[in-house]
């Protein structure tokens, strides 16, 4: 089973400010690489999927990056609304199986 | 507009049964992959099932292979969860997800919660 681990835990930052999360996995994954945002009592909405490509409606102020095990979401200049919980979710090949990370909160400083 | 309504949780005990919904609209229902993807109380995502877009090819977390079987009702649009066997660590937030590229998951609904307790 690939594990993923997101770090840090908590990120203290404040609106206007760059936010840089990180999920590292366990052996390396192909591009099956996606990152969501949960919000209190709220489902999880997807915002990046394969590692680059924003979903349908999602800023451009959110970018993903990276390759094998290493991989970076990033959220260029932080909103008031971005505040929130971000998850990344990869598949391993065949057959399929998804595993997310632990998270990742992204908290108002 | 895609919308996914789950139905069905509640509270259950130990060793018995609950069966989810999960009614959409806005989608090709009939050509979609779905997921089933719960969330305990103050964790994570976990993934749980997966019924591909041809209804039958199923694949499914080994946390509940064997005790719970994901299935769909083209004609009402409607996907299920049969859960089996439940434990105590199944209680969760259970959240319905339509498959993106087999990769991801693309629409979500607003789950339902299940308490397995005695």
């Amino acid at each position: 089973e690939i594990v993923l681990t997101q770090s840090p835990a908590t990120l203290s930052l404040s609106p206007g400010e760059r936010a840089t999360l990180s999920c590292r996995a366990s052996q390396s994954v192909d591009s099956y690489l996606a990152w969501y945002q949960q919000k209190p009592g709220q489902a999880p909405r997807l915002l990046i999927y394969d590692v680059f490509n924003r979903a349908t409606g999602i800023p451009a102020r959110f970018s993903g990056s990276g390759s094998g095990t290493d991989f970076t979401l990033t959220i260029s200049s932080l909103e008031p609304e971005d505040f929130a919980i971000y998850y990344c979710q990869q598949r391993t090949n065949w057959p399929p199986e998804f595993t997310f990370g632990q998270g990742t909160k992204v908290e108002i400083k | 507009q895609v919308q996914l309504v789950e139905s069905g949780g509640g509270v259950v005990q130990p060793g018995g049964s609950l069966r989810l919904s999960c009614e959409t609209s806005g989608i090709t229902f009939s050509i979609s992959g779905m997921h089933w993807v719960r969330q305990a109380p103050g964790k994570g995502l976990e993934w749980v099932a997966f019924l591909r877009h041809d209804g039958v090819t199923t694949y499914y977390a080994d946390s509940v292979k064997g005790r719970f079987t994901i299935s769909r009702d083209t004609s009402k649009k409607t996907l299920y969860l049969q859960m089996n066997s439940l434990r105590a660590e199944d209680t969760a937030v259970y959240y319905c997800a339509k498959d993106k590229k087999t990769t991801s998951f693309d629409y979500w609904g607003q789950g339902t919660l299940v308490t397995v307790s005695s």
